[in-house]
């Protein structure tokens, strides 16, 4: 089936340790998102790729870096990890194009900052 | 004010009861609404597409107001599956091809 998938689905890291998050997707969507997840709270949008144009949103930490080497690949990297930082990591893909903006979510990735 | 408001609940209902949930928005320009589940610890999932003429999926129904920039969800005879966290989500801006999410109302339908 045709899907969103994101690794690893649980990610520890260390204070001020870099990590890396990974998404890929079978669904040839040429627009991918990152988005954090605290509890409760609304998926606050990272930033997103339109095919290889990034677009970040302003209030985006420059800790937060993203990379699309391909279609297919899309990752996120967090430079320095702060306590504040530990939330889920969701990535979404659609078909850019158009007004109605269905987005297909991978299952998260949960990341713990000890 | 938040761009995207719910009331974030939790509405406890019993089985088979209707419930209906609000969802008001800021920007009058915005141009597609959606409602998408979210189960506990997992992704969301979209439910519906939200028209301007309403419309309707099997127990569920949507409603757009852009008067009152005001979209509702109806629920009949709820389901212990149903149990989740409804989030309200609108294009606000077709230029940034982004979505701006409600921080969600959450149902819990008890037997």
């Amino acid at each position: 089936d045709a899907m969103v998938i994101q690794n690893p689905r649980y990610q520890v890291t260390q204070f001020g340790k870099p990590v890396t998050l990974s998404c890929s997707q079978t669904l040839n969507h040429n627009v991918m998102y990152w988005y954090q997840q605290k509890s409760s709270q609304a998926p606050k949008l990272l930033f997103h790729y339109y095919d290889k144009d990034f677009n970040n949103e302003a209030d985006t930490p420059d800790n937060f870096q993203s990379r699309r080497p391909n279609t297919s690949f899309c990752f996120l990297d967090i430079r320095s990890p702060g306590l504040g930082d530990a939330a889920m990591y969701l990535c979404a893909t659609t078909l850019g194009g158009g007004f109605y903006h269905e987005q297909y979510f991978g299952p998260g990735t949960r990341l713990t900052v000890t | 004010r938040k761009e995207v408001e719910q009331d974030p609940g939790p509405f406890n209902v019993p089985e088979g009861a209707t419930v209906a949930f609000n969802c008001t928005y800021s920007n009058s320009a915005s141009q597609s609404f959606f409602w998408y589940r979210q189960d506990c610890r997992k992704e969301p999932k979209l439910l519906m597409s939200v028209y301007s003429s309403g419309n309707e999926d099997g127990r569920f129904t949507a409603q757009l107001n852009r008067a009152s920039q005001y979209i509702s969800l109806l629920i009949r005879d709820s389901k212990l599956s149903d149990s989740a966290t409804y989030l309200c989500v609108v294009n606000m801006d077709t230029g940034r091809r982004a979505l701006t999410f409600g921080s969600g109302t959450r149902l819990q339908v008890q037997p």
